[in-house]
């Protein structure tokens, strides 16, 4: 079964700091990755994916993403935050094709 | 094109009460599904659907009944509400042959049950 594990309930960090968001998930078969991410009192969107190909993945808003199979790892960065990407992001992975299975979060505090 | 739409956007009802929560789509997507955010748990399924007519059980069915008649719409009952069904629930969406697997999420349906 696959699984996915966000390291960090919370992540505070200064404006203009670079920041990572760290996910870990299990499967012993190929897995499509995701990282949404969820503004205050909004639905859920797609920051970026890795589906196959390059291991380094670049989303919206500055946000990349690194696969690293060997790790089972998909992690989240971004080098220079600023207080808009307050949020609270969302690592995910499809199993079966269909059924996304998502990480408990990981809320990111941007201070001034 | 509005993409995906739900409502109520807030809700209480008391314990034993019914309803239906409402989730629409434009995008004459195959694949619909609802999940349930609580804090600390990341969004977990309820029920998904792969085309009208066609329903299954994702990891936290009980107590929820879904169905599809057409592809837009596809409406998650609650049969008799209880507090532990206090959440938000979000619906989504994705294309069935769409390789990029993205999923459109609506804006949420808060629900408390007292």
């Amino acid at each position: 079964a696959q699984s996915v594990t966000q390291l960090d309930s919370q992540v505070p960090v200064f404006e203009e700091a670079p920041v990572e968001l760290r996910c870990n998930y299990s499967s012993s078969v190929s897995v499509y990755l995701f990282w949404y991410v969820q503004y205050p009192n909004q639905g859920l969107q797609l920051l970026l994916k890795y589906l196959s190909g390059s291991t380094l993945v670049k989303g919206i808003n500055g946000f990349e993403a690194e696969f690293n199979k060997s790790q089972t790892s998909f992690h989240l960065r971004k080098p220079s935050v600023h207080i808009s990407d307050t949020a609270e992001y969302f690592c995910a992975v499809i199993r079966g094709g269909f059924k996304t299975i998502f990480g408990a979060g990981t809320r990111l505090f941007v201070k001034a | 094109n509005a993409g995906v739409t739900q409502t109520p956007k807030f809700q209480v009802l008391k314990t034993g009460q019914s309803m239906t929560l409402q989730c629409a789509q434009d995008m004459n997507h195959e694949y619909m599904s609802w999940y349930r955010q609580d804090p600390g748990m990341g969004l977990r399924l309820i029920h998904y659907s792969v085309g009208a007519g066609i329903t299954d059980q994702g990891e936290v069915p009980n107590g929820y009944n879904v169905s599809r008649s057409t592809t837009e719409d596809f409406p998650l009952r609650l049969l008799s509400a209880a507090p532990s069904q206090t959440s938000v629930y979000f619906c989504a969406s994705r294309a069935a042959f769409d390789r990029t697997y993205e999923q459109y999420f609506g804006p949420g349906t808060r629900l408390t049950v007292t």
